[in-house]
């Protein structure tokens, strides 16, 4: 997993705004960006996915921006809510391949 | 969970011991995988399967081994475990590349 990584370990966000999750990649062979949640005591779960020849894909509150000329892939979630509080990771994986290289994470807290 | 299992939930062993984890799904997905989650580190794969009997190495095979003899089990093994082996396991199923469902976890310590 050390293609994918992310900006910052933490981030600490006041309920209802809007949280923005960077992760930054270094394969330029990837062709699919996934992030996943992982809430505690449980396995990640899937949230969105792009592939590589998109810009931009909206999900329900969440929206997954890619920029490949920097190499930069961000979650942003809408009206942030408590629920949201868990652990976010972002993913990649090769053309042909079935395995996920995993970053090492960011831990999303809301504030009440 | 997606219909994905894994036993034992929680385990302590001794330096020295074998120890097997089991994964077991009922989606009837073709790739399994393999995981240890250590602070700092993410997610890392340990091992995956692409089938039945077919199996490949992730990036941190050294000390394990696994067998699939069925479709719905994937067995992960420490041959003999050591202290920095404890971490917590997470098998994985998936039928396309992106998406993964991950079981609930096992939470290893060798002492």
């Amino acid at each position: 997993g050390e293609n994918v990584g992310l900006h910052l370990p933490t981030l600490s966000v006041q309920e209802g705004d809007n949280s923005i999750i960077n992760c930054a990649y270094s394969n330029s062979a990837s062709d699919y960006f996934i992030w996943y949640k992982q809430e505690s005591g449980k396995g990640p779960q899937f949230i969105i996915d792009i592939r590589s020849n998109m810009d931009k894909r909206q999900g329900q509150r969440v929206t997954v921006l890619l920029n490949k000329t920097v190499k930069h892939l961000s979650l942003q979630i809408a009206a942030t809510q408590p629920g949201d509080s868990a652990v976010y990771f972002c993913a990649e994986t090769r053309s042909n391949d079935y395995k996920l290289s995993f970053g090492a994470g960011t831990t999303v807290t809301v504030r009440a | 969970d997606a219909g994905i299992t894994q036993s034992p939930r929680h385990k302590v062993t001794e330096t020295g011991t074998p120890v097997t984890l089991r994964c077991h799904q009922t989606e009837n997905h073709r790739y399994m995988y393999w995981y240890r989650q250590d602070p700092g580190h993410g997610l890392r794969l340990i091992h995956y399967s692409y089938g039945v009997k077919d199996t490949d190495k992730g990036e941190v095979s050294d000390g394990y081994s696994v067998s699939r003899s069925k479709t719905e089990d994937f067995l992960l093994t420490l041959e003999s475990a050591t202290s920095s082996q404890t971490s917590v396991y997470f098998c994985a199923i998936s039928e396309s590349r992106q998406e993964q469902y991950f079981g609930p976890g096992t939470r290893l310590t060798v002492t």
